[in-house]
């Protein structure tokens, strides 16, 4: 039961430099999430596609991109990583907006 | 704008003890209300949800109701066990909304 798949699970990034997180489900979801969990805030969303095809800006969008490649895969790309992009980053996927939200196990993102 | 607000913890209990973790939160509407778990290491889990006024989710001991009048959903279990030391977020979601909100997570630790 593979459901959401990310990489990588670990990164270290120097300030500046640009990397893209991977993210596909099985589950043939309609709607994927990009979230980041910092300590006490609980989870916050980056960017969302409600649909293949659409991306939409969630709460906390800045200095991000995405990208929905097909149905399965939708990447989370950091163009010119800051040191307060250190954070734990989810994908997530649903059947679509409103439903039941699973998750990936995480990719921890430390900028130095 | 949405709001879930939950205690902040660490909350530190014998294993057997009483659990209760408090969630409030703030919306128009309906929401949608929603536990979900993170073990360490580990992505989010649904543990449980309720999509109405007095509906009470539940799943492995866990129950929550949720009540409008008060605009709570609060977790509980009776006897809890040393494997349900975790992160516990309370979040909600639009009834045709694209995400959820949630709380700053509640880090539980059971002891033998």
């Amino acid at each position: 039961n593979a459901g959401v798949t990310q990489t990588p699970k670990f990164q270290v990034l120097k300030t500046g430099q640009s990397m893209t997180l991977q993210c596909a489900q099985d589950m043939n979801h309609n709607s994927m999430y990009w979230y980041r969990q910092d300590p006490g805030m609980g989870l916050r969303l980056i960017y969302y596609s409600a649909s293949e095809g659409t991306t939409d800006k969630g709460e906390v969008p800045n200095g991000y991109n995405v990208s929905r490649l097909n149905k399965r895969e939708f990447s989370l790309r950091l163009e010119s990583a800051a040191p307060s992009q250190t954070s734990v980053y989810f994908c997530a996927s649903s059947e679509r907006p409103g439903n039941t939200i699973y998750f990936g196990e995480g990719s921890w993102l430390t900028v130095v | 704008g949405d709001s879930v607000t939950q205690m902040e913890g660490p909350v530190t209990l014998s294993e057997e003890a009483f659990l209760t973790i408090n969630c409030t939160y703030t919306a128009t509407g309906y929401p949608s209300l929603f536990w979900y778990v993170q073990y360490p290491g580990e992505g989010l889990q649904l543990l449980l949800k309720a999509t109405k006024a007095d509906d009470k989710g539940s799943n492995k001991g866990f129950e929550a109701t949720y009540r409008k009048e008060t605009t709570s959903f609060h977790l509980e279990k009776g006897s809890v066990q040393v494997s349900d030391s975790a992160v516990y977020f309370c979040a909600l979601a639009k009834a045709a909304g694209n995400k959820l909100t949630f709380g700053g997570g509640t880090r539980v630790l059971v002891k033998p």
